[in-house]
Protein backbone atom coordinates (compact mmCIF):
# COMPACT_ATOMS: atom_id res chain seq x y z
CA UNK A 1 0.00 0.00 0.00
CA UNK A 2 1.62 3.27 -1.25
CA UNK A 3 1.30 6.01 1.48
CA UNK A 4 2.03 9.73 1.63
CA UNK A 5 2.38 11.07 5.12
CA UNK A 6 2.13 14.99 5.64
CA UNK A 7 2.51 16.75 8.87
CA UNK A 8 -1.28 17.07 9.92
CA UNK A 9 -1.50 20.86 11.01
CA UNK A 10 -3.34 22.88 11.30
CA UNK A 11 -0.10 25.02 10.92
CA UNK A 12 -0.36 28.84 11.33
CA UNK A 13 2.08 31.59 10.87
CA UNK A 14 2.48 35.47 11.01
CA UNK A 15 2.48 37.42 7.49
CA UNK A 16 5.78 37.40 6.09
CA UNK A 17 7.16 34.86 7.78
CA UNK A 18 8.48 31.26 6.36
CA UNK A 19 6.09 28.30 6.11
CA UNK A 20 7.25 25.05 6.10
CA UNK A 21 5.52 21.98 4.87
CA UNK A 22 6.30 18.55 5.10
CA UNK A 23 5.98 15.00 3.82
CA UNK A 24 6.94 11.83 3.68
CA UNK A 25 6.62 8.74 1.04
CA UNK A 26 6.59 5.09 1.53
CA UNK A 27 7.24 4.05 -2.34
CA UNK A 28 10.69 3.81 -3.22
CA UNK A 29 9.43 3.47 -6.73
CA UNK A 30 8.00 7.03 -6.60
CA UNK A 31 9.48 8.99 -9.41
CA UNK A 32 7.75 12.56 -9.08
CA UNK A 33 6.81 14.59 -6.26
CA UNK A 34 3.85 17.43 -6.38
CA UNK A 35 2.65 20.01 -4.00
CA UNK A 36 -0.96 21.19 -4.79
CA UNK A 37 -2.67 24.11 -3.03
CA UNK A 38 -6.42 23.72 -2.36
CA UNK A 39 -8.91 26.51 -1.44
CA UNK A 40 -11.57 25.96 0.81
CA UNK A 41 -14.56 24.23 -1.83
CA UNK A 42 -11.92 24.65 -5.09
CA UNK A 43 -9.80 22.22 -6.70
CA UNK A 44 -6.44 21.28 -6.28
CA UNK A 45 -3.79 23.67 -8.04
CA UNK A 46 -0.22 22.12 -9.26
CA UNK A 47 1.84 24.86 -7.76
CA UNK A 48 5.50 22.79 -7.55
CA UNK A 49 7.04 19.61 -8.78
CA UNK A 50 10.03 18.18 -8.14
CA UNK A 51 11.79 15.13 -9.67
CA UNK A 52 15.55 14.88 -8.52
CA UNK A 53 17.05 15.01 -4.75
CA UNK A 54 18.01 18.99 -3.77
CA UNK A 55 15.75 21.97 -3.68
CA UNK A 56 13.90 23.76 -6.68
CA UNK A 57 12.94 27.30 -6.43
CA UNK A 58 9.84 29.17 -8.31
CA UNK A 59 9.31 32.34 -6.92
CA UNK A 60 8.42 32.14 -2.97
CA UNK A 61 7.88 28.53 -3.20
CA UNK A 62 10.89 26.35 -2.68
CA UNK A 63 10.51 22.55 -3.19
CA UNK A 64 13.29 19.98 -1.67
CA UNK A 65 13.47 16.22 -2.21
CA UNK A 66 15.79 13.80 -0.16
CA UNK A 67 14.79 10.38 -1.76
CA UNK A 68 17.10 8.78 0.53
CA UNK A 69 15.08 9.60 3.44
CA UNK A 70 12.00 9.45 1.20
CA UNK A 71 11.04 13.32 2.37
CA UNK A 72 9.65 15.86 0.39
CA UNK A 73 9.24 19.77 1.86
CA UNK A 74 7.54 22.71 0.52
CA UNK A 75 8.34 26.37 1.71
CA UNK A 76 6.54 29.46 0.93
CA UNK A 77 8.86 32.58 1.88
CA UNK A 78 6.94 36.05 2.37
CA UNK A 79 3.85 34.07 3.52
CA UNK A 80 0.57 35.86 2.55
CA UNK A 81 -3.08 35.86 4.17
CA UNK A 82 -3.82 34.45 0.15
CA UNK A 83 -1.40 31.49 0.61
CA UNK A 84 -3.92 30.29 3.29
CA UNK A 85 -5.25 26.65 1.61
CA UNK A 86 -4.55 23.05 2.42
CA UNK A 87 -1.51 22.16 0.51
CA UNK A 88 -1.68 18.49 -0.95
CA UNK A 89 1.71 16.76 -1.36
CA UNK A 90 1.60 14.08 -3.70
CA UNK A 91 4.11 11.06 -4.83
CA UNK A 92 3.90 10.18 -8.79
CA UNK A 93 4.78 7.22 -11.03
CA UNK A 94 4.00 5.32 -13.67
CA UNK A 95 1.31 8.21 -14.34
CA UNK A 96 -0.49 7.60 -10.93
CA UNK A 97 -0.21 9.66 -7.83
CA UNK A 98 -0.92 8.59 -4.08
CA UNK A 99 -2.21 12.04 -2.01
CA UNK A 100 -0.99 13.26 1.70
CA UNK A 101 -4.07 14.09 3.30
CA UNK A 102 -3.36 17.87 3.60
CA UNK A 103 -2.12 20.37 5.44
CA UNK A 104 -3.70 23.17 6.45
CA UNK A 105 -2.16 26.29 6.50
CA UNK A 106 -3.04 30.08 7.58
CA UNK A 107 -1.49 33.24 7.47
CA UNK A 108 -2.42 35.71 10.03
CA UNK A 109 -2.26 39.43 8.53
CA UNK B 1 -12.80 28.44 -21.13
CA UNK B 2 -11.83 26.41 -18.44
CA UNK B 3 -9.78 23.34 -19.65
CA UNK B 4 -11.52 20.86 -17.26
CA UNK B 5 -15.26 21.17 -16.92
CA UNK B 6 -17.21 19.08 -15.12
CA UNK B 7 -21.06 18.30 -14.84
CA UNK B 8 -23.40 19.14 -12.54
CA UNK B 9 -20.98 21.36 -10.40
CA UNK B 10 -23.35 20.17 -7.44
CA UNK B 11 -26.01 17.14 -7.59
CA UNK B 12 -28.96 15.85 -4.57
CA UNK B 13 -29.99 12.62 -5.49
CA UNK B 14 -31.42 9.94 -3.25
CA UNK B 15 -30.81 6.56 -2.54
CA UNK B 16 -30.77 3.58 -4.92
CA UNK B 17 -30.86 6.67 -8.00
CA UNK B 18 -28.34 6.30 -10.49
CA UNK B 19 -26.23 9.27 -11.68
CA UNK B 20 -24.01 10.47 -13.71
CA UNK B 21 -21.35 13.02 -13.37
CA UNK B 22 -19.75 13.98 -16.80
CA UNK B 23 -15.73 15.56 -17.37
CA UNK B 24 -14.87 16.93 -20.61
CA UNK B 25 -11.55 18.66 -21.21
CA UNK B 26 -10.08 20.61 -24.00
CA UNK B 27 -6.55 20.23 -23.31
CA UNK B 28 -5.77 17.09 -25.58
CA UNK B 29 -4.48 15.15 -23.23
CA UNK B 30 -4.52 10.95 -23.13
CA UNK B 31 -5.28 10.27 -19.42
CA UNK B 32 -8.17 11.09 -17.44
CA UNK B 33 -8.82 9.73 -13.60
CA UNK B 34 -11.90 10.29 -11.46
CA UNK B 35 -11.23 11.17 -7.99
CA UNK B 36 -13.29 11.52 -4.75
CA UNK B 37 -12.14 13.63 -1.22
CA UNK B 38 -13.85 13.24 1.72
CA UNK B 39 -12.63 15.50 4.96
CA UNK B 40 -9.68 13.46 6.84
CA UNK B 41 -9.82 10.81 4.18
CA UNK B 42 -7.76 12.65 1.15
CA UNK B 43 -8.06 12.38 -2.38
CA UNK B 44 -8.82 8.75 -3.53
CA UNK B 45 -8.63 7.36 -6.79
CA UNK B 46 -11.83 5.72 -8.49
CA UNK B 47 -10.99 4.95 -11.99
CA UNK B 48 -8.46 6.05 -14.73
CA UNK B 49 -8.45 5.97 -18.84
CA UNK B 50 -4.74 5.91 -20.15
CA UNK B 51 -6.70 6.31 -23.83
CA UNK B 52 -10.13 5.32 -24.99
CA UNK B 53 -9.45 1.82 -25.53
CA UNK B 54 -8.16 1.76 -21.49
CA UNK B 55 -10.46 1.96 -18.61
CA UNK B 56 -8.08 0.79 -15.05
CA UNK B 57 -9.88 0.59 -11.53
CA UNK B 58 -8.50 2.43 -8.89
CA UNK B 59 -8.34 1.90 -5.07
CA UNK B 60 -11.79 2.18 -4.61
CA UNK B 61 -14.12 1.60 -7.56
CA UNK B 62 -16.90 -0.81 -5.72
CA UNK B 63 -20.30 0.97 -6.71
CA UNK B 64 -18.82 3.15 -9.55
CA UNK B 65 -18.33 2.42 -13.15
CA UNK B 66 -16.94 4.69 -15.99
CA UNK B 67 -17.06 5.07 -19.98
CA UNK B 68 -14.76 7.46 -22.09
CA UNK B 69 -16.82 8.35 -24.97
CA UNK B 70 -14.10 10.58 -26.54
CA UNK B 71 -10.51 11.36 -25.77
CA UNK B 72 -11.97 14.79 -24.31
CA UNK B 73 -14.88 13.08 -22.18
CA UNK B 74 -14.69 10.38 -19.31
CA UNK B 75 -17.86 9.69 -17.26
CA UNK B 76 -18.13 8.28 -13.84
CA UNK B 77 -21.48 6.41 -12.96
CA UNK B 78 -23.00 5.72 -9.77
CA UNK B 79 -24.94 2.75 -10.77
CA UNK B 80 -26.93 3.09 -7.34
CA UNK B 81 -26.56 5.55 -5.02
CA UNK B 82 -25.51 5.36 -0.97
CA UNK B 83 -25.11 8.16 1.68
CA UNK B 84 -21.73 7.00 2.21
CA UNK B 85 -20.82 8.04 -1.74
CA UNK B 86 -21.27 11.44 -0.40
CA UNK B 87 -18.64 13.51 -1.23
CA UNK B 88 -16.85 15.93 -3.50
CA UNK B 89 -15.39 13.83 -7.06
CA UNK B 90 -13.20 15.21 -9.17
CA UNK B 91 -11.80 14.68 -12.70
CA UNK B 92 -8.03 15.40 -13.48
CA UNK B 93 -6.17 15.38 -16.74
CA UNK B 94 -2.56 14.16 -17.82
CA UNK B 95 0.06 14.18 -20.57
CA UNK B 96 3.82 13.85 -20.63
CA UNK B 97 4.52 13.10 -17.35
CA UNK B 98 2.99 12.29 -13.94
CA UNK B 99 1.53 15.46 -13.01
CA UNK B 100 -2.43 16.16 -13.10
CA UNK B 101 -4.62 18.91 -13.84
CA UNK B 102 -7.75 18.60 -11.80
CA UNK B 103 -11.38 20.32 -13.05
CA UNK B 104 -13.19 22.30 -10.78
CA UNK B 105 -15.70 19.24 -8.97
CA UNK B 106 -18.75 18.15 -8.03
CA UNK B 107 -20.15 18.40 -4.91
CA UNK B 108 -22.43 15.31 -4.82
CA UNK B 109 -24.89 14.47 -1.77
CA UNK B 110 -26.31 11.39 -1.56
CA UNK B 111 -29.74 11.46 0.95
Amino acid sequence: QKEVEQNSGPLSVPEGAIASLNCTYSDRGSQSFFWYRQYSGKSPELIMSIYSNGDKEDGRFTAQLNKASQYVSLLIRDSQPSDSATYLCAAGSNYKLTFGKGTLLTVNP
Amino acid sequence: DADVTQTPRNRITKTGKRIMLECSQTKGHDRMYWYRQDPGLGLRLIYYSFDVKDINKGEISDGYSVSRQAQAKFSLSLESAIPNQTALYFCATGTGGDEQYFGPGTRLTVT
